[in-house]
């Protein structure tokens, strides 16, 4: 079946723009992971999602930084004015429901700010 | 002190040898212990989870598990040059419903 989707694959904006990244989790899937990996680092939890609620927001760096769920399925995450530091591939993760075992990740968005 | 620990630096094996990774975590409260595999360029892929102390096989791969000393190896047995990748430490705190990753550690197989 498919997979976790995201887009767009790769995202480059100027300084100060707000970007808007996309994913669809595995259907079925009711729990839905943000993650940050900039460049040979590990991956830095954001936020996640059970059903559209979202109980865990510690991850956010910012009040940039924003994320929401709709229909149980697609999740965006929005950065408002866009910095330097905020470059980095964006991972999203979906699992059958929160605490199952398995995170299953999509392809990443790459965002590089200019 | 981070959440995950992977210290070691870079990793080369000649193609046929055993790699062997090690992970330390912190919080003593950790539950289920994940290795991830990352190609270059690519997303994460699970590889392996553990839950209890001791061994755990899958093929070419074991997890190793030691609460009391908190920490997780992954062996990688046989090593071709295809395992040649970042492998991710992972550790689920926070009643499970979050992911703390470890830095990686690079695995260059020689052939």
């Amino acid at each position: 079946g498919a997979g976790v989707s995201q887009s767009p694959s790769n995202k480059v904006t100027e300084k100060g723009k707000d970007v808007e990244l996309r994913c669809d989790p595995i259907s079925g899937h009711t729990a839905l992971y943000w993650y940050r990996q900039r460049l040979g680092q590990g991956l830095e939890f954001l936020i996640y999602f059970q059903g559209n609620s979202a109980p865990d927001k510690s991850g956010l760096p910012s009040d940039r930084f924003s994320a929401e769920r709709t229909g149980e399925s697609v999740s965006t995450l929005t950065i408002q004015r866009t910095q330097q530091e905020d470059s980095a591939v964006y991972l999203c993760a979906s699992s059958p429901r929160a605490g199952a075992d398995t995170q299953y990740f999509g392809p990443g968005t790459r965002l590089t700010v200019l | 002190q981070k959440e995950v620990e992977q210290n070691s630096g870079p990793l080369s094996v000649p193609e046929g040898a055993i790699a062997s990774l090690n992970c330390t975590y912190s919080d003593r409260g950790s539950q289920s212990f994940f290795w991830y595999r990352q190609y270059s360029g690519k997303s994460p892929e699970l590889i392996m989870f553990i839950y209890s102390n001791g061994d755990k096989e899958d093929g070419r791969f074991t997890a190793q598990l030691n609460k009391a000393s908190q920490y997780v190896s992954l062996l990688i047995r046989d090593s071709q040059p295809s395992d040649s990748a970042t492998y991710l430490c992972a550790v689920s705190s926070h009643g499970n419903n979050r992911l703390a990753f470890g830095k990686g550690n690079q695995v260059v197989v020689i052939p």
